[in-house]
């Protein structure tokens, strides 16, 4: 029973190319979350997306970031631009429903290095 | 204010002490409470969930809720050096996952 899947573990970028990163929840989850983190912070809440749906994007910067969850195929998390502020890891966590209910359970994290 | 407030630490304690850990959240009508662990370049991991005012044990570890002063906490019994890391404290509402800074453990042998 696999868990969250996250890929590539580790990405460099340089100043103005893209980023993505991709997210397989687990087998029977819906729920897919986003978080960055930069070192020796706490997770800082980005997206949380239901199959072919955003639900929440109020922690995700308006401009270069999107994410989306289509109905076959993995959570991808886009950063168009990047710049070395994005340097940090990116967590993605999936639960079978709302976080009010139970627990996330994260993948490794994507960490991403601009040049 | 924000959501979910811990002392960033680091926390020091010896092996074998009490670890306590402590967190306050904003929002009155959170709904759960958790905690994770988080070794440095791992992803967190739940080590104890609470939805109901008072006390819940497993094992080593107590989580305790009081909800009218909007606190929630984690005592360690027994540290052990493989206990360091940092534990980060998370509330649900809802749609909502909010995870605090995490306080950096330090458990010395």
């Amino acid at each position: 029973n696999a868990g969250v899947m996250q890929n590539p573990r580790h990405l460099v970028r340089r100043r103005g190319q893209e980023a993505r990163l991709r997210c397989s929840p687990m087998k029977g989850h819906s729920h897919v979350y986003w978080y960055r983190q930069l070192p020796e912070e706490g997770l800082k809440f980005m997206v949380y997306l239901q199959k072919e749906n955003i639900i929440d994007e109020s922690g995700m910067p308006k401009e270069r970031f999107s994410a989306e969850f289509p109905k076959e195929g993995p959570s991808i998390l886009r950063i168009q631009q990047v710049v070395r502020g994005d340097s940090a890891a990116y967590f993605c966590a999936s639960s079978p429903g709302l976080p009010s209910t139970g627990e996330l359970f994260f993948g490794e994290g994507s960490r991403l290095t601009v040049l | 204010q924000k959501e979910v407030e811990q002392n960033s630490g680091p926390l020091s304690v010896p092996e074998g002490a009490i670890a306590s850990l402590n967190c306050t959240y904003s929002d009155r009508g959170s709904q759960s409470f958790f905690w994770y662990r988080q070794y440095s370049g791992k992803s967190p991991e739940l080590i104890m969930s609470i939805y109901s005012n008072g006390d819940k044990e497993d094992g080593r570890f107590t989580a305790q809720l009081n909800k009218a002063s909007q606190y929630v906490s984690l005592l360690i019994r027994d540290s052990q050096p493989s206990d360091s890391a940092t534990y980060l404290c998370a509330v649900g509402l809802n749609n909502d996952m909010r995870f605090g800074a995490g306080t950096r453990l330090t458990v010395k042998p």
